[in-house]
């Protein structure tokens, strides 16, 4: 089958750096999407990787290897607005124009003060 | 300013009754999905949309049926056989195409239902 794994639980403290994992298995691999979810609200999406390596968005940063099939989403200089549910996402199918994705569970991070 | 549009944000359902979840968008993207979301868990794909006139099953679509008569709509019909459907869901569009590069999926607020 294909899935992703992801922890379910993560905490730290403001100002601090946290990096949640993303470890992948499916048949086909298009390229890994991340995306934040708010209690209560819509995912927005965050941040892609379709080749290795690290990619930076402000404080947000995603990394990739696709030989380890594996990424992570790293989250600097912590703000309490940054507590929220973060889900790594695979496209795992090119066939036509399918932009299909498969989901992980999710990871809840905690910010505390 | 462009975005998607769902409704209503809550809805109740009785027993052996059909409900039906508007989404709409204008951001002229092509593809529309319609997510499930159980509390504390991932998102479930119900249906998808890549063109007007077709759409297929995704991974738990047994209850559910859709419809894309219009670019801009994509309504879900919660069928009276789909037998747990509290649930929050979600609608999302994005563009397609071939090739390397990400077309990010953007997604309505969502519509809240529950079993009266």
């Amino acid at each position: 089958g294909q899935s992703l794994e992801q922890p379910s639980e993560v905490t730290a403290v403001e100002g601090a750096i946290v990096q949640i994992n993303c470890t992948y298995q499916t048949s086909g691999f298009y390229g890994l999407s991340w995306y934040q979810q708010h209690d209560g609200g819509a995912p927005t999406f965050l941040s892609y990787n379709g080749l290795d390596g690290l990619e930076e968005t402000g404080r947000f940063s995603s990394f990739l290897s696709r030989s380890d099939s594996y990424g992570y989403l790293l989250l600097q200089e912590l703000q309490m607005k940054d507590s929220a549910s973060y889900f790594c996402a695979v496209r795992g199918d090119n066939a036509g124009n399918n932009r299909k994705l498969i989901w992980g569970l999710g990871t809840s991070l905690a910010v505390n003060p | 300013d462009g975005g998607i549009t769902q409704s209503p944000k809550y809805l109740f359902r009785k027993e052996g009754q059909n409900v039906t979840l508007s989404c709409e968008q204008n951001l002229n993207h092509d593809a529309m999905y319609w997510y499930r979301q159980d509390p504390g868990q991932g998102l479930r794909l119900i249906y998808y949309s890549q063109i007007v006139n077709d759409f297929q099953k995704g991974d738990i679509a047994e209850g559910y049926s859709v419809s894309r008569e219009k670019k801009e709509s994509f309504p879900l019909t919660v069928t009276s056989a789909q037998k747990n459907p509290t649930a929050f869901y979600l609608c999302a569009s994005s563009t397609i195409g071939r090739g390397q590069g990400d077309q990010p999926q953007h997604f309505g607020d969502g519509t809240r239902l529950s079993i009266l």
